[in-house]
């Protein structure tokens, strides 16, 4: 069966530090892979989602990049964080092709101080 | 733009009775509507997907309908239990686009024994 990893669950990190989130899927070939944010109370907004290795489309401009260096393994990273960044940031697969459902990750819990 | 539309205010209701949480949908047309569970500080669980020449989907005690003509689709739990207690997330989507879902904010459901 396919598994999703996401890690870590929580970080704490200074305005101005890097960021490095990383996710993984398992059991599944080709995926489709999507990060997501969700602010507190409010829905889920798409990030970045990748149909394969090196190819990142982004959704919205922001301070953050992605990264899709293996089939499997999707990263999301930031040169500088803004006070802004925080949230809850969630990774997902999907298979390819149209009206797949979409698997998550538990998401890592970010905050920014 | 579009826009979807979900109680934002939590439905609460007793234990065995049935929940009816809305989806409504503006400005564009979908093809596909999922529905998702939430549990607080976790990723989004899939729950049912429904096409839209399907009137209406069900598993097991969950019911989905789907109205393009009034741009709406309803979720039902029936014989609720707390167990059931979450938000529930809907996305509709067009065919095609990679399956890059736009999410409703989502509805919480409180289920007291």
């Amino acid at each position: 069966s396919q598994t999703i990893h996401q890690w870590p669950a929580t970080l704490v990190q200074p305005v101005g530090s890097p960021l490095s989130l990383e996710c993984t899927v398992e059991g599944t070939s080709n995926p489709n892979l999507y990060w997501y944010r969700q602010a507190a109370g409010r829905g889920l907004q798409l990030l970045f989602y990748s149909v394969g290795i090196g190819q990142i489309s982004s959704e919205v401009p922001q301070n953050l990049s992605a990264s899709r260096p293996q089939d499997r393994q999707f990263i999301l990273s930031s040169k500088k964080l803004l006070l802004s960044d925080s949230g809850f940031y969630l990774c997902a697969w999907s298979q390819r092709g149209s009206n797949q459902p979409q698997h998550f990750g538990d998401g890592t819990r970010l905050s920014i101080l | 733009s579009q826009k979807i539309e979900q109680n934002s205010e939590a439905l609460n209701i007793q234990e065995g009775k049935t929940a009816t949480l809305t989806c409504n949908y503006t400005n564009y047309s979908p093809a596909y509507l999922q529905w998702y569970r939430q549990d607080p500080g976790r990723g989004p669980v899939f729950l049912l997907l429904i096409r839209e020449n399907e009137k209406e989907k069900r598993k097991e005690r969950l019911k989905v309908t789907f109205d393009t003509t009034l741009k709406q689709s309803l979720f039902h739990i029936t014989a609720s239990q707390p167990a059931d207690s979450a938000t529930y997330l809907c996305a509709p989507h067009r065919s095609g686009g990679y399956n890059k879902l736009i999410f409703g904010a989502g509805t919480r459901l409180a289920v007291h024994p």
